[in-house]
């Protein structure tokens, strides 16, 4: 079958660094994204990857390891309005998404 | 704003009835996907048109259909609704169902099943 692993819920602190960790497994990968939502709004796009490393956009990051099936996305210089729920996705061998449940972030004063 | 819209915003009805959610997606764009996400919960794929055939399922109730038309708008018909039905239902829109395949989404309708 084909599965994403998130964390339920992480807490950090303003102006902290969070990491979010996902792993997967699935039935061939073209990719992965990070998708940002608020409550009771839309999930907006933060990034995709689909090569192994690093990719850096503004205070969001995101890192790939295919051979381990890991990403991460790394959040820097938190601010109040990063307070989100943040979800993993898979695009498999079918080109389908595969959705984790996501992770929800609260940031604290 | 991502260019998708979803009509009604809000829909309260009783169990039983039938409902229609309808979706307009981003110009250009050939393929619409439906999902649910219950109070606190995941979103869960429920099916996918790409230019007006269907393209995937996934954990859809036989009470749920929908279609895409051939301007491409899609509608989601859910019936003989139940109390677990009541959720936020977002549609979202893509070019095409290949790679870098990032998907735009509406701001939901929120069915609420008394």
């Amino acid at each position: 079958g084909q599965n994403i692993d998130q964390p339920t819920e992480m807490t950090a602190t303003e102006g902290a660094i969070v990491q979010i960790n996902c792993t997967y497994q699935t039935s061939g990968f073209n990719g992965l994204f990070w998708y940002q939502q608020h409550a009771g709004e839309a999930p907006t796009f933060l990034s995709y990857n689909v090569l192994d490393g690093l990719e850096e956009k503004g205070r969001f990051s995101s890192f790939l390891s295919r051979s381990k099936g890991y990403s991460y996305l790394l959040l820097k210089e938190l601010q109040m309005k990063d307070s989100a729920s943040y979800l993993c996705a898979v695009l498999d061998s079918n080109y389908q998404l595969i959705w984790g449940a996501g992770t929800k972030l609260i940031i604290k004063p | 704003d991502s260019g998708v819209t979803q009509t009604p915003k809000h829909l309260i009805t009783a169990t039983g009835q039938r409902v229609t959610l309808r979706c307009s997606p981003r110009s250009g764009d050939l393929s619409v996907y439906w999902y649910q996400q219950s109070l606190d919960q995941g979103l869960q794929f429920l099916i996918q048109y790409y230019n007006g055939e269907e393209r995937a399922k996934g954990n859809i109730l036989e009470r749920f259909s929908a279609q895409q038309f051939p301007d491409l708008h899609s509608e989601l018909n859910l019936s003989s609704l139940e109390l677990g039905d009541s959720a936020l239902y977002f549609c979202a829109s893509s070019h095409n169902p290949g790679l870098d395949n990032e998907q735009f989404f509406g701001p939901g309708t929120r069915l609420t099943v008394l």
